[in-house]
């Protein structure tokens, strides 16, 4: 148990479809993170709030639209998605937003398009 | 694009150390260098952090070289749960922690 907590756990979605990934932090901290974890290939960073404000969008494609509500919750909104869109997503936190603080992830959510 | 070298892959034996290397050759003075592991169907977790001095916790230990251009991770005792990848990733005040493509570590028993 991380405090960091993610879900569903598993989405099987089609790509005409429209649904939402949920993480929620317990950690009383101040910045959430979105990565991407295909096969095979290192985690991609997505995006980052920082006091629920968005600070980096690493050139996501827009059919992917997160939003921070308050610092605990972060949700990633999936919309005509493709199928190589398919991998892990991974929900993280961190008392800060830079590169020196412990990063928190979440067990993450299996997406699969079809 | 702050990098660091790790090998793809190491094996272990059950209760043997492990020490997984890292170079790091363009690190600056105030960048930390993290490690984290991944098991299988988890997300990363936290290992061990440091900047200059050698590091111990619960979990590992981490010797950093005296030029700070490497470093390495050991686990004094391996186990089969410590079968992971393990990343090491340079903390800049700056930027965020990028992910490499990690050592792939395999325990035996």
């Amino acid at each position: 148990e991380t405090g960091v907590t993610q879900t569903p756990r598993h989405l099987v979605m089609g790509m005409t479809n429209k649904k939402s990934l949920k993480c929620e932090q317990h950690l009383g901290h101040n910045a959430m993170y979105w990565y991407k974890q295909s096969a095979k290939k290192p985690l991609e960073l997505m995006f980052v709030y920082n006091f629920k404000e968005q600070t980096e969008n690493n050139s996501v494609p827009s059919r992917f639209s997160p939003e921070c509500p308050n610092s605990s919750h972060l949700f990633l909104h999936l919309h005509t998605l493709q199928p190589e869109d398919s991998a892990l997503y991974l929900c993280a936190s961190s008392q800060g937003g830079n590169g020196l603080d412990t990063i928190y992830f979440g067990e993450g959510s299996w997406l699969t398009v079809v | 694009d702050a990098k660091t070298t790790q090998p793809n892959s190491m094996e272990s034996n059950e209760e043997e150390p492990v020490h997984l290397p890292c170079n790091h050759s363009t690190i600056s003075g105030t960048d930390y260098i993290h490690w984290y592991r991944q098991l299988p169907s988890q997300g990363p977790e936290y290992v061990i952090h440091g900047l200059t001095s050698n590091v111990n916790n619960r979990m590992a230990s981490l010797a950093i070289a005296e030029d700070r251009k490497s470093s390495t991770l050991i686990l004094h005792r391996a186990t089969l749960r410590d079968a992971a990848v393990y990343y090491c990733i340079r903390g800049t005040s700056y930027g965020k922690l990028t992910f490499g493509q990690g050592t792939i570590l395999t325990v035996h028993p």
